[in-house]
């Protein structure tokens, strides 16, 4: 049983371009989690997705950022217009059901020039 | 609401030394997961433990062990006779359902060098 994967796990992006990263979850499992970890800092909160639905947003930027896990295929985190400040590494979780235990992915890196 | 505090930020010790890692948390639920991972320099979290809040047996597993004392709201991690592959980034996380589901709170990590 694969994990969570991501991809790409490294990702260049020039200042105004738009950056889509990829989270497909464990199998079996249909909720996924997105986590922002800005350089020297922990992970932070962004969006907490259900099949074809947004359950929580709170963390998520207002602008610029939106995320969907649509019914087939993975999620996706899009960012908008990116800015230096977007640089940071993105991770993706999963979990079988909303009480379970969240399994994460190896992260995506955005650098953004 | 949901809070996890790791006081040191960076710490450095000699290889073979014992070095604790704190972490104190904060929770209005009675039922909570605590959680401790590794960043190494490549970047991807290592799972490391899960500790349920009914759970305060201390947990032992090879070099590592956790202190786990509810009456403090603390879950400390030792790593004995410290290695040099052991400096990464730990980080320390607390998981509740106060937002109706398992919300993941992180600390902001703390860094160890392990020097030869």
């Amino acid at each position: 049983n694969a994990g969570v994967m991501q991809n790409p796990r490294h990702l260049v992006r020039r200042r105004g371009q738009e950056a889509r990263l990829r989270c497909s979850p464990m199998k079996g499992h249909s909720h996924v989690y997105w986590y922002r970890q800005l350089p020297e800092e922990g992970l932070k909160f962004m969006v907490y997705l259900q099949k074809e639905n947004i359950i929580d947003e709170s963390g998520m930027p207002k602008e610029r950022f939106s995320a969907e896990f649509p019914k087939e295929g993975p999620s996706i985190l899009r960012i908008q217009q990116v800015v230096r400040g977007d640089s940071a590494a993105y991770f993706c979780a999963s979990s079988e059901d909303r009480d379970n235990e969240q399994f994460f992915g190896p992260g995506t890196r955005l650098t953004v020039l | 609401a949901q809070k996890v505090t790791q006081a040191q930020t960076e710490i450095s010790v000699v290889e073979k030394e014992d070095v604790t890692l704190d972490c104190v948390y904060e929770t209005r639920d009675t039922t909570y997961y605590l959680f401790w991972y590794k960043q190494p320099p490549s970047g991807e979290l290592v799972f490391l433990i899960r500790r349920n809040s009914f759970d305060e047996q201390n947990e032992i597993s090879g070099r590592y062990s956790w202190n786990f004392q509810k009456s403090t709201s603390s879950f400390n991690f030792t790593i004995t006779a410290s290695q040099v592959v052991d400096s990464a980034v730990y980080f320390c996380a607390l998981s509740d359902t106060s937002g109706g589901y398992q919300k993941v709170t992180f600390g902001i990590g703390t860094k160890l060098q392990v020097i030869p």
